[in-house]
């Protein structure tokens, strides 16, 4: 399976921060990637598809990038309904797989 | 509007099994491929399977190959999951999710149903 690794696990940042989360996939995936978002006792939401379309109704604040093996997620300006956990997804290849999870914390 | 609803989770012992059935409505449920994802308690999303869009292909989950049973009936808009010997580190939340038309991506989730493998 392909892995995918995030980092940093946890972020601690503030109203109006940028904040960027990094992925990366143990081989290429060219850009079949997904970004979720999770808040506590919630399904998770989509964000963003093929590593940088932003799903429709999802604030411009959210964008993706990233190609192969290396993709971010970038909040520009950091808003109360931001904080919430992350995931990252590859759909190149069955068994599909996410990352661990990024918990974007109030500081 | 897109809605799924899960429902058959509970409290089983282990080697028991147990079905889960989402029940799906608001789409042409027969032309989607559809996705069984659970998320132990506290932890991270875990794919487990899924179909394959129409082509009734099935994808497993290498911790629930040979135990876990994905099927559907389209004429009751319906997706199942047959969980057979689980096991404690089944315990989750199971959710069932809606793939996109081409890609293997999923844009509408179900609220959740708990399962918990516990003697």
């Amino acid at each position: 399976d392909i892995q995918m690794t995030q980092s940093p696990s946890t972020l601690s940042a503030s109203v109006g921060d940028r904040v960027t989360i990094t992925c990366r996939a143990s081989q290429s995936i060219i850009d079949w990637l997904a970004w979720y978002q999770q808040k506590p006792g919630r399904a998770p939401k989509l964000l963003i598809y093929k590593a940088s379309t932003l799903e429709s109704g999802v604030p411009s604040r959210f964008s993706g990038s990233g190609s192969g093996t290396e993709f971010t997620l970038t909040i520009s300006s950091l808003q109360p309904d931001d904080f919430a956990t992350y995931y990252c997804q590859q759909y190149y290849r069955y068994g599909l797989t996410f990352g661990q999870g990024t918990k974007v914390e109030i500081k | 509007e897109v809605q799924l609803l899960e429902s058959g989770g509970g409290l089983v012992q282990p080697g028991g099994s147990l079905r889960l059935s989402c029940a799906a409505s608001g789409f042409t449920f027969s032309s989607y491929g559809m996705t069984w994802v659970r998320q132990a308690p506290g932890k991270g999303l875990e794919w487990v399977s899924g179909f394959g869009g129409s082509s009734g292909t099935t994808y497993y989950a290498d911790s629930v190959k040979g135990r876990f049973t994905i099927s559907r009936d389209n004429s009751k808009n319906t997706l199942y999951l047959q969980m057979n010997s689980l096991r404690a580190e089944d315990t989750a939340i199971y959710y069932c999710a809606k793939d996109t038309e081409t890609y293997r991506y999923f844009d509408h989730w179900g609220q959740g149903t708990l399962v918990t493998v516990s003697s």
